[in-house]
């Protein structure tokens, strides 16, 4: 059972268009992050959520916490190519390790120009 | 630059070898974390350091696997008998602490290809 899904799996938009990927448990996580990964290389940390309701922006990147703290999702403005890659969402389990991330299995982005 | 390294960045290998993998975490970080990805899965946790101790082996797949960690520095993931199932992408990540707010920094990762 994957504690963490991750939808959609693969995602291919034009250069301009606007996407959101989601992330959702059945479990509360007491924080949750986003990575972007790229070929050859470990994943990169983009925001760590830890408040129910909690929004974040990074430039064309909006990130929110559910308010229940069991979902997440990201959203990009005007998807420019350099935001392909692969998105991560991993996230500690209340109650669970403090040190342990649980990963979904990730959103893989094609932007085409 | 001073980020987290790992050697090699490719190791192929016959079934039934041992292979050994090199993390050098970024200096000062007191955290090493081993993680595998598989192709179409997300970061399996395989292993947690805190210094040269290890209190949380609970996602080594097998007694084949095993790693260790010297000088509160450089670790090594040893896998013996490989299995072509071991094939995956074995990610290193320090962090300066191990609490939840402490960002853990990847490496490269390193590519296993068991033949």
């Amino acid at each position: 059972t994957q504690l963490l899904e991750q939808s959609p799996q693969f995602l291919s938009i034009q250069e301009g268009e606007n996407l959101t990927v989601y992330c959702n448990s059945s479990s509360v996580f007491s924080s949750l992050q986003w990575y972007r990964q790229e070929p050859g290389e470990g994943p990169v940390l983009l925001v760590t959520v830890v408040t129910g309701g909690e929004v974040k922006k990074l430039k064309r990147l909006t990130f929110q916490f559910g308010d229940a703290r069991k979902d997440s999702s990201l959203h990009i403005t005007a998807a420019q190519p350099g935001d392909t890659g692969l998105y991560l969402c991993a996230g500690r389990i209340v109650g669970g390790s403090n040190y342990k991330l649980t990963f979904g299995k990730g959103t893989l982005l094609t932007v085409n120009p | 630059g001073a980020g987290v390294s790992q050697s090699p960045s490719n190791k192929v290998t016959e079934k039934g070898k041992d292979v050994e993998l090199r993390c050098d975490p970024i200096s000062g970080h007191t955290a090493l974390y081993w993680y595998r990805q598989s192709l179409g899965q997300g970061l399996e946790f395989l292993i947690y350091f805190q210094g040269n101790s290890a209190p949380d082996k609970s996602g080594l797949p097998s007694d084949r696997f095993s790693a260790e960690r010297t000088g509160g520095s450089v670790s090594t993931l040893t896998i013996q008998r490989t299995q072509q199932e071991d094939s995956a992408v074995y990610l290193c990540a320090s962090s300066l602490a191990s609490g939840s707010l402490n960002e853990q920094f990847f490496g490269p990762g390193t590519r296993l290809t068991v033949l």
